[in-house]
């Protein structure tokens, strides 16, 4: 079935460093979501990709759907100690529904 | 714009028992899904409602059942209560952007079950 995989699961960073996810399907994926849950928190929409080979800029962060639409990264640039926290993909499944992958644990030292 | 709520924020049950869980919606948003987070996982897909109709359901058994009101509240209740359900419990009210469901969250709903 639909899933989508994420590395890696946990990343641990200094203060002021890049930080980089990946999200990888074995199928084409129509778009692509991203959602950031803080620690004790609820994941909260980033963005969306749709075209492939889009990439897209919010501040510090870069999101990236590949040309095959199979694959996309969310990459931080000089990471901050408010940039903790799991970042999940997810694409859309047949019902409606989101299918997320399992996350990137975020963590930075300060 | 109010967004969604959920209640209570936690509780403990015992295995056996019933729980039932709500959530009010966006203001605007006519659907309404429900997914279940275990420790270290991403959202899992329960259903999802649509005109007080389940319209969509993923792989969990018929003791998760819900109901959403003619106001796009929505309720999630889960029967014969066993371990494996303790989890966060994420209402999510949808908005179409390019095509697609895009959702908000609403603070999740603790279940612990002893």
């Amino acid at each position: 079935g639909q899933q989508v995989m994420q590395i890696p699961q946990y990343q641990h960073v200094q203060e002021g460093e890049d930080f980089t996810t990946y999200c990888n399907s074995s199928t084409t994926l129509s778009n692509i979501q991203w959602y950031k849950q803080r620690p004790g928190g609820h994941p909260v929409f980033l963005i969306q990709l749709v075209k492939s080979g889009e990439v897209k800029k919010q501040k510090r962060l870069t999101f990236q759907f590949g040309e095959a639409k199979k694959n996309s990264s969310l990459h931080i640039t000089a990471t901050q100690t408010t940039d903790v926290g799991t970042y999940f993909c997810a694409e859309g499944g047949s019902q409606g529904n989101l299918i997320f992958g399992k996350g990137t644990k975020l963590s930075v030292k300060p | 714009e109010t967004g969604v709520t959920q209640s209570p924020t936690h509780l403990i049950k015992t295995r056996g028992q019933q729980v039932t869980l709500r959530c009010s919606s966006q203001s605007g948003h006519n659907t309404v899904s429900w997914y279940q987070q275990a420790l270290g996982q991403g959202p899992q897909f329960i259903f999802q409602y649509y005109r007080e109709e389940e319209n969509g359901r993923g792989n969990f058994p018929p003791r998760f059942s819900g109901l959403q009101f003619p106001n796009y509240s929505s309720e999630l209740n889960v029967n014969a209560l066993e371990l494996d359900d303790s989890a966060l419990y994420l209402c999510a009210s949808s908005s179409r952007v390019a095509g697609a469901n895009v959702l908000t969250f609403g603070a999740g709903s603790r279940l612990t079950v002893l």
